[in-house]
């Protein structure tokens, strides 16, 4: 089955520093992948998406971008901020044999960024 | 605010009682799921509803059911409660049924004492 692996946490930055998180997929069709950012107490909220091959999706500084032939779609931020501490989950959606669709989560990344 | 919105925000109850939690999805979205997120399993799906029809199930114990209502929102039932089940229940929506993204509700923390 379909199936998302990140990279083990915490990670730990200083303020203003380049924030790489790896996220790389399993999927035997052709899936949409997301980020999710889920801060402390809350829900998880659509950081960004993006749906084929090379496209490249952008939200708050972050970027990924779909690559089907190492398939992975890692995050990137140049700067970060205390603000951006949080869990990061990579995600595909993908459609079932028997009809639906869901969403396969990774394990998350638990982000902290100190000044 | 993803407008999803979950009610209790928080429930305990006892070994082998019965719970209901409700969600209504966006305003204009049809499909509606429900996701578990516990320490050791991570986020699981469980279930989706498209306009009133269940269209696909994941790691849904037999112990518990979910419908979607002709207003669209959703009820996700547990029973026979298990200290195990403790955990953080979320419901998403979408508009379309298939290969989209989900907007979460803030969950339901779920603890069985």
């Amino acid at each position: 089955g379909d199936s998302v692996t990140q990279m083990e946490g915490p990670v730990t930055l200083s303020e203003e520093a380049f924030l790489t998180i790896n996220c790389t997929y399993t999927a035997t069709g052709y899936p949409s992948l997301f980020w999710y950012v889920q801060y402390p107490g809350e829900g998880l909220q659509l950081l960004l998406k993006a749906t084929k091959a090379d496209d490249k999706g952008s939200n708050k500084g972050f970027e990924a971008t779909y690559r089907k032939e190492t398939t992975s779609f890692h995050l990137e931020k140049g700067s970060v901020q205390v603000s951006d501490s949080a869990v990061y989950f990579c995600a595909l959606s993908d459609i079932l044999t028997g009809g639906g669709n869901k969403l396969t989560f990774g394990t998350g990344t638990q982000l902290k960024v100190e000044l | 605010d993803s407008g999803v919105t979950q009610t209790p925000k928080h429930l305990i109850t006892a070994t082998g009682q019965r719970v209901t939690l409700r969600c209504s999805p966006r305003s204009g979205d049809l499909s509606v799921y429900w996701y578990q997120q516990s320490l050791d399993q991570g986020l699981q799906f469980l279930i989706q509803y498209y306009n009133g029809e269940e269209r696909a199930k994941g790691n849904i114990l037999e112990r518990f059911s979910a419908q979607q209502f002709p207003d669209l929102h959703s009820e996700l039932n547990l029973s026979s409660l298990e200290l195990g089940d403790s955990a953080l229940y979320f419901c998403a929506s979408s508009v379309q049924e298939l290969n989209t993204e989900a907007f979460f509700g803030q969950g339901t923390r779920l603890t069985v004492v």
